[in-house]
């Protein structure tokens, strides 16, 4: 069956450090993979998007990595805020999939002082 | 420009009535998604409407649920004879899709729906 995984468990970190977080899939081959921040009772917004043939795109304190042999992105934060305390998703775009994303559950970050 | 706005943001009803939501795209996007997002749970695909071809329903859980969209622009999930699982946050986004480039989703605020 088709999955994406992203840790259920909340991450925290302190301030000033880089957070990572992991986006796994399995049996989908997306042509591209976005992740989002959503806040408690907002929708999400999106950050970043990385296409199937990029290793790597950053913005601003962000970077994201695509491995499509291992089928995983990783997705930094550096300098990390309080701000940025957030619940990340990632979501895949899969090409003659119906033109929608499929989301993961996201990861919960939080970054402490 | 204004967002996506859907209302209402909270809607509470009684098991077995029929609930509309509403949802208001960004203007010009000429896709538009909803979403079911359960506490704790990820996004749930239901249902996607792109220009005038039919839309993809392939998410939506039961004949009880049903949207359309009008005139391109608004649009309104429809869920009938509600249950108790169909308490969830119910999330509106737009994009815009040329051809098959994978289009940033604008979302809405959502409306949380509580069945009781």
């Amino acid at each position: 069956s088709q999955k994406i995984e992203q840790n259920s468990e909340a991450l925290n970190i302190q301030e000033g450090k880089t957070a990572t977080l992991t986006c796994n899939y399995t049996n989908y081959s997306p042509a591209y993979l976005q992740w989002y921040r959503q806040d408690p009772g907002r929708g999400p917004v999106f950050l970043l998007l990385i296409r199937e043939n990029e290793k790597e795109k950053r913005k601003e304190r962000l970077k994201v990595t695509f491995d499509t042999t291992l089928k995983q992105s990783l997705f930094h934060i550096t300098a990390s805020q309080p701000a940025d305390s957030a619940t990340y998703l990632c979501a895949l775009w899969i090409t003659g999939g119906g033109n929608k994303l499929t989301f993961g559950t996201g990861t919960q970050l939080k970054v402490e002082l | 420009g204004a967002g996506v706005s859907q209302s209402p943001s909270n809607k509470v009803t009684e098991k077995g009535k029929d609930v509309e939501l509403r949802c208001d795209p960004i203007s010009g996007h000429t896709a538009l998604y909803w979403y079911r997002q359960s506490l704790g749970q990820g996004l749930e695909f239901l249902i996607y409407f792109q220009g005038n071809s039919a839309p993809d329903k392939s998410g939506l859980p039961s004949d009880r649920f049903s949207a359309e969209r009008t005139g391109g622009s608004v649009s309104t999930l429809t869920i009938q004879r509600t249950q108790q699982e169909d308490s969830a946050v119910y999330l509106c986004a737009s994009s815009l899709v040329s051809g098959r480039v994978a289009g940033t989703q604008y979302f809405g605020p959502g409306t949380r729906l509580t069945v009781l």
